[in-house]
């Protein structure tokens, strides 16, 4: 089965540094795809980006960018110049091609100090 | 395009009752899930719907269902509530054409409370 591992339950950066949250998983699949979601305290789930395994290029979305690594199944997520905005909770997800669910990560909680 | 909407935002309930969500996918997608969110037990998946027809179902027990219409809403139904049913529910909807792993989008939830 697989699993998604977030072992940051709780990460503080100030305001414009730069943050990495940490995620790692576990799979026997080849191909699959990851996320880093946004939840902030309306709950809104958001989509941060999105990586294919098959691309050995990171991902980026502006200030967000992955740090991708499928040998050693981890994937991280790159918050440059942290603004207030960014202060929510943070999962990482993995979807496979064979069972159409997203499994998630426990959650990084990200605090944003002016 | 209009986001994925989840009516009702907020409800009530108590132990016994049943209570069904709803969730209108966004415009042109078929896939829509349903996940439940718990401080105690994170993210579960509870079940993915593509053209009328269930695809998958997570570990939950059978008092929890869905269904999904032609236009592609879908809605969940919880019998029996039990006060472990209190949760945030999500609903997410992917275009899911050739490729089971289209990007979900999701809703603003459902926050149900059995009391």
């Amino acid at each position: 089965a697989q699993t998604v591992t977030q072992s940051q339950p709780e990460m503080s950066v100030q305001e414009a540094e730069t943050v990495t949250l940490s995620c790692t998983y576990d799979t026997s699949e080849s191909d699959y795809y990851l996320f880093w979601y946004k939840q902030p305290p309306s709950r809104q789930m958001i989509l941060v980006i999105r990586q294919e395994a098959y691309k050995q290029q990171n991902a980026t979305e502006n200030r967000f960018s992955v740090n991708f690594q499928k040998a050693a199944k981890s994937f991280s997520l790159k918050i440059s110049d942290s603004q207030l905005g960014d202060a929510a909770m943070y999962f990482c997800a993995y979807i496979g091609n064979s069972n159409y669910q997203l499994i998630w990560g426990a959650g990084t909680k990200l605090i944003i100090k002016p | 395009k209009a986001g994925v909407t989840q009516t009702p935002r907020y409800l009530i309930k108590t132990r016994g009752q049943q209570v069904t969500l709803s969730c209108s996918p966004i415009s042109g997608h078929r896939s829509v899930s349903w996940y439940q969110q718990t401080p105690g037990q994170g993210l579960q998946f509870l079940f993915e719907y593509f053209s009328e027809t269930q695809r998958n179902k997570g570990n939950f027990p059978g008092r929890f269902s869905g269904r999904q219409f032609s236009n592609s809403r879908s809605e969940m139904n919880v019998s029996t509530l039990e006060l472990g049913d209190s949760a945030l529910y999500l609903c997410a909807s992917s275009l899911s054409l050739a490729e089971s792993t289209d990007t979900q989008y999701f809703g603003p939830g459902t926050r149900l409370t059995v009391l």
